[in-house]
Order: structure tokens, then C-alpha cells, then sequence
């Protein structure tokens, strides 16, 4: 059964505190991306990784890391300097970075107390 | 900001209507491609319409583009309850070379 899958479906953190997004795939793409989703609006682009093992900013990173070490795999981090961490994180994967459909994850909700 | 524009924001029908959502972008592009979201999931990708077409069908639904405008549609024709979910368009700039999000239409189909 291939996919994308996202863990935890929620999460709950402490302001000052580092939190860490799995995301996994099985579906052998090598671009993975995350975004993160506020009510009422679109998809933001946070990190990008064409290959394992490298990763581009998108265009919020400031407060996120990730890491690519294994092509199934692309964690995302959000630190502390977050300023609003609060919202919605999506995780998709697709063949061809850019130029292919998108395949997402469940997502995880992050809210910070 | 890249983003472009959806219109509506929000869109409240009777089953068996058809619902129609718009979407405006910016710039040059390879490609526009339209996403379904149930609330609280992940995007479903439902169509992808190349920037030399004009026009594409995948069952009940009709994407069409124009270029020249900078805009697209999306028609789901003969709607159900299990429609209602958020559309969101996304398009490929030719230079940028990654997916740029809508704003969304919420799409309410009631029984």
C-alpha cells in the first residue's frame, strides 16, 4: 500500500520548544516538500529536497530545519524562533521536483500553548 | 506575494447543481493543476491542465484555461454531498519551478 504518511496527527507544544515532523513515503519519489496551511488561506512553501541528502529554502523557512538523509524520509523541525507556530503542516512527495503532481500526507496539526 | 486569487471564497449549492470556481495567477506558467481538500486532510489531486491547453475533462469535472487572462475554472458538474470539501488551484511557474497555492473556494454541496 503505497503512500505519504505523516506523524503525530496532532501535537502539542510549550512555547520555547523544538518539535519534530515525521514524514515518510513509499512511493520511491525523490522530491519531497512541506507546507504549512493557516484558516482561509493557501499553501506556503517551508523546505524543499530534490535528492537525499539536499534541501532548499521556500518561502518561510525562517524557524524550520529539516533534514533528507534517507529518500523516504524528510523531517521537519520547527525551533523555537518559530514566532507563530501554530497551524496546519502538509508533507507531499512528487517524481520530478516542480514539474509533477503532488502527492500529500494526512498532515499535522501543531498547536503551541 | 506569488499567490494568486480564487473566487469564490466560499460557495453554498443544492445537489445536482453545478459548481463553478475561478482561479487568477500572476505569471508565466507550464502548468495548472486543481487540488481537493476535505476538512482537516491532505490535498487530493484531481486534474492538471498544460499551458498549451485550453481545455480538459476527467469525469464530472471541466478545467479550462486561458493564458491570456492569467486565469482558470473549475466546473464540477451535477454536484453531490460528497463534494463539499476546499478547491485549491496551483500552478507551475516557468521560471520559478515549484507549485504556487490558491487562496481556495469552500465548496458546500447540500443534500
Amino acid at each position: 500500500d503505497g503512500g505519504i504518511t505523516q506523524s503525530p496527527k496532532y501535537l502539542f507544544r510549550k512555547e520555547g520548544q523544538n518539535v519534530t515532523l515525521s514524514c515518510e513515503q513509499n512511493l520511491n519519489h525523490d522530491a519531497m516538500y512541506w507546507y504549512r496551511q493557516d484558516p482561509g488561506q493557501g499553501l506556503r512553501l517551508i523546505y524543499y529536497s530534490q535528492i537525499v541528502n539536499d534541501f532548499q529554502k521556500g518561502d518561510i523557512a525562517e524557524g524550520y530545519s529539516v533534514s533528507r538523509e534517507k529518500k523516504e524520509s524528510f523531517p521537519l523541525t520547527v525551533t523555537s524562533a518559530q514566532k507563530n507556530p501554530t497551524a496546519f503542516y502538509l508533507c507531499a512527495s512528487s517524481i520530478l521536483e516542480g514539474t509533477d503532481t503532488q502527492y500529500f500526507g494526512p498532515g499535522t496539526r501543531l498547536t503551541v500553548l | 506575494s506569488q499567490q494568486g486569487e480564487e473566487d469564490p471564497q466560499a460557495l453554498s449549492i443544492q445537489e445536482g447543481e453545478n459548481a463553478t470556481m475561478n482561479c487568477s495567477y500572476k505569471t508565466s506558467i507550464n502548468n495548472l493543476q486543481w487540488y481537493r481538500q476535505n476538512s482537516g486532510r491532505g490535498l487530493v489531486h484531481l486534474i492538471l491542465i498544460r499551458s498549451n491547453e485550453r481545455e480538459k475533462h476527467s469525469g464530472r469535472l471541466r478545467v479550462t484555461l486561458d493564458t491570456s487572462k492569467k486565469s482558470s475554472s473549475l466546473l464540477i458538474t451535477a454536484s453531490r454531498a460528497a463534494d463539499t470539501a476546499s478547491y485549491f488551484c496551483a500552478w507551475l511557474n516557468t521560471g520559478f519551478q515549484k507549485l504556487v497555492f490558491g487562496t481556495g473556494t469552500r465548496l458546500l454541496v447540500s443534500p
